[in-house]
């Protein structure tokens, strides 16, 4: 089976950077994505790794280290509107199923 | 991406009663999945919706509780039998959508399910 964690809540002060870990163990990985969901609507996909290193994408980035089971998602030049949940969830090798993390709740502060 | 929509958005429904979620998505997909998010939580995954066969369950879900049709490759139903209040819910369907990032999962906007 797969195990999730990452910090329940963070803050963050707008404009500044935000780093938001995420730990996982798992029986088989086939990818690892960040979903970022506001509060009262659905998740939408932020960003995927499968291979270790940084994958940049704007304002947004994230990291992966399989050896290690660790991944982040950086959030840079932080707004208002970035204040959201954002879920890790591991894509294993069993039928395509994805778990995910309890999710980090980020509220960015003027 | 793929455009899914989701049928009701919301709901009260009396304890006992029985309720069908649709999910109606804008292209073919292969791949489609039933969630469930409690509030504040996160997802935990019900089933996966297999066209033309029997839908696959996790650990904890049972096909009388939580029946599942998906008749063809845009369509999929979910229905919550015999209702409690401990099913109160945001029930969630996503689809991996050809042509993304393998394992992507796009999300329905959701059915809130409130049982009385």
């Amino acid at each position: 089976g797969q195990n999730i964690d990452q910090p329940t809540e963070m803050t963050a002060t707008e404009g500044a950077i935000v780093q938001i870990n995420c730990t996982y163990q798992t029986s088989g990985f086939n990818g690892l994505f960040w979903y970022q969901q506001h509060a009262g609507e659905a998740p939408t996909f932020l960003s995927y790794n499968v291979l270790d290193g940084l994958e940049e994408k704007g304002r947004f980035s994230s990291f992966l280290s399989r050896s290690k089971g660790y991944s982040y998602l950086l959030l840079k030049e932080l707004q208002m509107k970035d204040s959201a949940s954002y879920l890790c969830a591991v894509r294993g090798t069993n039928a395509g199923k994805s778990t995910f993390g309890d999710g980090t709740t980020l509220t960015v502060k003027p | 991406s793929a455009v899914i929509s989701q049928k009701p958005s919301r709901d009260i429904c009396q304890r006992g009663t029985s309720l069908t979620i649709q999910c109606q998505v804008d292209s073919q997909v292969t791949m489609m999945f039933w969630y469930r998010q409690q509030p504040g939580q996160s997802l935990t995954l019900i089933a996966t919706a297999n066209q033309g066969s029997e839908a696959t369950y996790e650990s904890g879900f049972v096909i009388d509780k939580f029946p599942i049709s998906r008749p063809n490759l845009t369509f999929s139903t979910l229905t919550v039998s015999n209702m409690s209040p401990e099913d109160s819910s945001i029930y969630l369907c996503s689809v991996e959508h050809r042509g993304a990032v393998r394992g992507t999962q796009y999300f329905g906007p959701g059915t809130r399910l409130t049982v009385l």
